[in-house]
């Protein structure tokens, strides 16, 4: 399974976009992108996934680049209570979540 | 719908003593998890059943860590005897199928070992 890579940490104003990066570089064709997040003393919940085309909820948007190399996902509005640890995760199939360090986004008022 | 949920919420224990944690899936919710998360790291997964069958238990240290999902619903997580670097939060999630379904975190129970 690919490994993904995250900045530690990030942050960004309330009421702004943010913008957390993931490289995936050795993805395969068959590997989505997942992004969980962990809210302090919470379990963590997921945001949203995606193949190869841009997807979109209303918690956040999912921007893949052609190549799969590497992800971005944004928070159009942040709020403080965005404040967490954001995990990407390349997963294929029946394969088990791994976690890594992630991205602790902290949003300032 | 109500969410995952665990018990107790904390816990703190000597070395050697025993300690169980309870889960409750969502209802329906056919695969669940216990995931270990030492402070500072992301979570990891220790055990998962489908119904009342082990799938994934490849990670879960079997000498002292013991897991079991009576009638494929509730589960329990055993550590006996407990070490000092088994302090950490034991999250458990459920899904309605496998791996790649979206998986639901209880709240985690945390537990200090002195």
């Amino acid at each position: 399974d690919a490994k993904t890579t995250q900045p530690p940490s990030m942050d960004c104003a309330e009421g702004r976009a943010a913008n957390l990066p993931c490289n995936h570089s050795t993805i395969s064709g068959n590997e989505y992108v997942y992004w969980y997040r962990q809210i302090h003393s919470q379990g963590p919940q997921y945001i949203i996934h995606g193949l190869k085309n841009n997807e979109t909820n209303e918690m956040a948007s999912l921007i893949i680049t052609e190549d799969r190399k590497s992800s971005t996902l944004i928070l159009p509005h942040a709020t403080l209570r965005d404040t967490a640890v954001y995990y990407c995760i390349a997963l294929q199939g029946a394969q088990k979540l791994v976690f890594g360090q992630g991205t602790r986004l902290t949003i300032n008022p | 719908e109500a969410g995952v949920a665990q018990s107790p919420r904390y816990k703190i224990i000597e070395k050697r003593q025993s300690v169980a944690f309870w889960c409750n899936p969502i209802s329906g919710h056919a695969t669940l998890y216990w995931y270990q998360q030492i402070l500072g790291q992301g979570p990891k997964l220790l055990i998962q059943f489908q119904n009342n069958g082990v799938v994934d238990d490849s990670q879960l240290p079997k000498d002292r860590f013991s897991a079991e999902r009576l009638k494929g619903v509730d589960s329990t997580l055993k550590i006996q005897p407990a070490k000092l670097e088994d302090s950490a939060v034991y999250l458990c999630a459920s899904s309605s199928a496998g791996y790649w379904e979206t998986q639901y975190f209880g709240p985690g129970t945390r537990l200090l070992v002195l």
